[in-house]
């Protein structure tokens, strides 16, 4: 079975702090990993692909992927309100891609 | 280039009636995904195609659902007949190699 498992939050930080947001997968045979944000009432949006083990930075945003540990993380530096989104992790399955179940992110100013 | 292309944006219908959900994806894009998202059950794969055939309809709930992309530039997916357990968002994304662009989604209510 597929599997993608987030936390679901809610996780609330203050303005200015670290957000991590984390994701499992369960099965091995995945090459390529995603995150979207997901504001309320609209479509998911990619802020982040990584495809091999470590970090990958892209401005306020760190990927983080560890494939032994079937685990991808996402950590958000210099946390904004406007970061306050709901955030998917998403691993492709050979074409097959699978979204976890998200988690909503606030940051409180 | 315009994005993915969903309509219609909202409908609402009568349990029991066909509703037929439209995508026009990314030009040049050789897969296409549709997804159903609802608070309870999160975003759920439905089908996908790539290059126009239809390669995982295991997401389909059921036969009240089907998928056709007749050519590179458009696809349908079609509920008939329509239950309120329906009622989610349905979206459509499609993808140029590992990045996915979804559409706006079209929010469907069945009373």
């Amino acid at each position: 079975q597929k599997e993608v498992e987030q936390n679901s939050g809610p996780l609330s930080v203050p303005e200015g702090a670290i957000a991590s947001l984390n994701c499992t997968y369960s099965d091995r045979v995945s090459q390529s990993f995603f995150w979207y944000r997901q504001y309320s009432g609209k479509s998911p949006e990619l802020i982040m692909s990584i495809y091999s083990n470590g970090d990958k930075e892209d401005g306020r945003f760190t990927a983080q992927l560890n494939k032994a540990s079937q685990y991808v993380s996402l950590l958000i530096r210099d946390s904004q309100p406007s970061d306050s989104a709901t955030y998917l992790c998403a691993v492709n399955f050979g074409n097959d891609m699978r979204f976890g179940a998200g988690t909503r992110l606030t940051v409180k100013p | 280039d315009a994005g993915v292309i969903q309509s219609p944006r909202h409908e609402v219908t009568e349990m029991g009636q066909e509703v037929t959900l439209r995508c026009k994806p990314i030009s040049g894009h050789n897969s296409l995904f549709w997804y159903r998202q609802t608070m309870m059950r999160g975003l759920e794969l439905l089908i996908y195609f790539n290059n126009n055939v239809p390669i995982d309809d295991s997401g389909m709930p059921e036969d009240r659902f089907s998928a056709k992309m007749p050519n590179a530039s458009f696809s349908t997916l079609k509920i008939q007949p329509s239950e309120p357990r329906d009622s989610a968002v349905y979206f459509c994304a499609s993808t140029m190699g590992d990045t996915q662009y979804f559409g706006p989604g079209t929010r469907l209510t069945v009373l």
